[in-house]
């Protein structure tokens, strides 16, 4: 089982939609988790981060963690054109440097 | 000055050449990172400078070879690579290594080896 699972998509959905990226993890002592977002051939740039269990908001953009059932999201209010890019989550344990990354999803957004 | 620059851009070369790879930061940050990130595929951790020490070398063949030479720069060392290896090769920094330090990415250098 891999450490971090993410459906790769591709998701296409129009503009103005609700969109919900999700990943799962195995690894109990990951307290970190990370959404980055990588537009086509950049590097990932860092959009939301969570400690522990809970639920982040920053614009139009919220972050969840479920640490029970080990299950991270991403929420996109009123999705844009400019949000179509590849979102990879990414998770750590405290005190590491490591990140692991799940496999990204890809996301059109259409006008 | 808040980025990470890589240079090349872009990067090809043959089986037998020596290159190497430069990223710098000028954020003070004291931990910096390097990964391979193939199409389609996320980033894979390869090595962790901290405070300037190796860290983390994620059993990285030796035709790879890291350096950090101070504070802001590092470098990746490329020699007698194989196709295989082509790949956009990332490098990042954060502030420090625990108990969470946000790591900011650069743009990468896209390398092509024929």
């Amino acid at each position: 089982q891999k450490e971090v699972e993410q459906d790769p998509g591709p998701l296409s959905v129009p503009e103005g939609a609700i969109v919900s990226l999700n990943c799962t993890y195995s690894n109990s002592a990951f307290q970190y988790f990370m959404w980055y977002r990588q537009y086509s051939r950049k590097g990932p740039e860092l959009l939301m981060y969570t400690y522990s269990s809970g639920n982040k908001e920053d614009g139009r953009f919220t972050a969840q963690v479920d640490k029970s059932s080990k299950y991270i999201s991403l929420f996109i209010r009123d999705s844009q054109p400019s949000d179509s890019a590849t979102y990879l989550c990414a998770v750590s344990q405290g005190g590491s440097e490591k990140l692991v990354f799940g496999k990204g999803t890809k996301l059109t957004v259409n006008p | 000055d808040t980025e990470v620059t890589q240079t090349p851009k872009h990067l090809v070369m043959g089986m037998t050449n020596k290159k190497s790879l430069k990223c710098e930061q000028h954020m003070g940050h004291r931990a910096m990172y390097w990964y391979k990130q193939k199409a389609k595929k996320p980033p894979e951790l390869m090595f962790v400078y901290s405070y300037e020490k190796l860290s983390i070398n994620e059993s990285v063949p030796s035709r790879f070879s890291p350096e950090c030479p101070n504070s802001s720069l590092l470098n990746l060392h490329l020699h007698a690579l194989q196709p295989e290896d082509s790949a956009l090769y990332l490098c990042a920094s954060s502030p420090g290594t625990g108990p969470y330090n946000e790591q900011f990415f650069g743009p990468g250098t896209r390398l092509t080896v024929l």
